[in-house]
């Protein structure tokens, strides 16, 4: 099964703070996206990347920049945290490179609380 | 644009009775369907997918039947077990030149004795 891990899994910021959130993946997946996780809206994808280098906007992109500096790598970029960024971001990778039947292996979480 | 309905929030059910939860899609084209499940503090998983050959997928006794002509993956179970209680996450993905994985927003399965 597909490894995934993330770190922080649990960060305090404050308001105007920069955070980064990081994703590793060892399986060697092409797909990588970060979403949020929050009570009635399920997950919405920030920002997704079909390889090293390149980064693509989802759903709810505004505040948030992405960075994919390798096969393995996945970072999410808060530059200017609020408060309404508080929630639980999962980075998940998936392993069908352009095909639509890509499962998506995901990682444990991280909590975030911007004060 | 593409997009997954899951029109209950909240499912509550006495153990062993069958549970039915569901999913409506809009797509531009022929997507795959899938079901995630996400057990209390965990990450979701992948707990079944719609295969190309009309197969009906089965997993842990849940099966779905993606049906085209109601744009619909409907999550079934015959007895719905404690252990069952989870957040349910319908997805769909799809590739028509840019990819395309939408997800539900998730329904709360709740199994009580």
């Amino acid at each position: 099964e597909a490894a995934v891990t993330q770190s922080p899994r649990n960060k305090v910021a404050v308001t105007g703070g920069k955070v980064t959130l990081s994703c590793n993946q060892t399986n060697n997946h092409n797909n990588m996206y970060w979403y949020r996780q929050d009570t009635g809206h399920g997950l919405r994808l920030i920002h997704y990347s079909y390889g090293a280098g390149s980064t693509e906007k989802g759903d709810i992109p505004d505040g948030y920049k992405a960075s994919r500096p390798s096969q393995e790598n996945f970072s999410l970029i808060l530059e200017l945290a609020t408060p309404s960024q508080t929630s639980v971001y999962f980075c998940a990778s998936g392993d069908a490179w352009g095909g639509a039947q890509d499962t998506q292996y995901f990682g444990p979480g991280t909590r975030l609380l911007v004060l | 644009g593409d997009s997954v309905t899951q029109t209950e929030g909240l499912v509550t059910l006495t153990e062993g009775l069958p549970v039915m939860l569901n999913c409506t899609y809009q797509s531009t084209y022929s997507p795959f369907l899938f079901w995630y499940v996400q057990h209390l503090n965990e990450a979701p998983k992948l707990l079944l997918k719609s295969f190309t050959d009309n197969k009906r997928p089965e997993h842990q006794g849940f099966h779905a039947t993606l049906h085209k002509s109601s744009s619909s993956f409907h999550l079934q179970k015959s007895s719905a077990q404690l252990s069952d209680s989870a957040l349910y996450y319908c997805a769909l993905s799809e590739y028509t030149g840019n990819y395309k994985y939408v997800f539900g927003a998730g329904t709360r399965l709740k199994v009580i004795a």
